[in-house]
């Protein structure tokens, strides 16, 4: 079966300071990444997908980046985080777009 | 690109009633409609979806109805329990394209 991974579950960061979260995904190859975030209390919001190795497509600009290294990892990063990076961040994975999405247990940041 | 409303924002109900959870959807071309539940300080949790080639799925208390002419679908559970508290979120995707559209949410209170 597959499952999903995400590390670490809460982080707390200096303005300024970088940023590495990572995921994987175990049991299934070439799955379609997502890295999504979710402000307290709001809706989820798409930051980046990736359908293959090196392939990362951005939705919104921002102080944010990410990397698919592997077929099954997919790292956000950030080299100076910003108050308004705070939120609750999300990865997850599916086989196709048009296929069930699968959602990892969260990073909950604050950045103070 | 898809746009995505969910109705309501906020649902409370008794134990034992029926709760109903409406989305709407603007792109034709979404044909896949899953169902997220999301408890406090944890990733979604797909509970059920729906194709557009179905007009209603059900799986024990839990069912989705779609109708595709007016381009919305609907979740509803049934014998309410408490540990139903969460927030529910829809989402739409088109066969085109690599993205999932959710709806904001709407956080669902099961008061015993």
């Amino acid at each position: 079966s597959q499952t999903i991974h995400q590390w670490p579950a809460t982080l707390v960061q200096p303005v300024g300071s970088p940023l590495s979260l990572e995921c994987t995904v175990e049991g299934t190859s070439n799955p379609n990444l997502y890295w999504y975030r979710q402000a307290a209390g709001r809706g989820l919001q798409l930051l980046f997908y990736s359908v293959g190795i090196g392939q990362i497509s951005s939705e919104v600009p921002q102080n944010l980046s990410a990397s698919r290294p592997q077929d099954r990892q997919f790292i956000l990063s950030s080299k100076k985080l910003l108050l308004s990076d705070s939120g609750f961040y999300l990865c997850a994975w599916s086989r196709d777009p048009n296929e069930k999405l699968f959602f990892g247990s969260g990073t909950q940041l604050s950045v103070l | 690109g898809e746009n995505v409303e969910q109705h309501p924002s906020t649902l409370s109900v008794q134990e034992g009633d029926s709760a109903v959870i409406k989305c709407t959807y603007s792109d034709s071309a979404s044909n896949y409609f899953p169902w997220y539940k999301q408890e406090l300080g944890k990733g979604p949790q797909l509970i059920i979806d729906i194709r557009s080639n179905v007009g209603e799925k059900k799986d024990q208390r839990i069912a989705v109805t779609l109708n595709k002419t007016a381009k919305h679908f609907s979740l509803h559970i049934t014998e309410t329990q408490p540990e139903d508290s969460a927030v529910y979120f829809c989402a739409a995707t088109p066969n085109t394209g690599n993205q999932f559209y959710f709806g904001t949410g709407t956080s669902l209170t099961v008061i015993p």
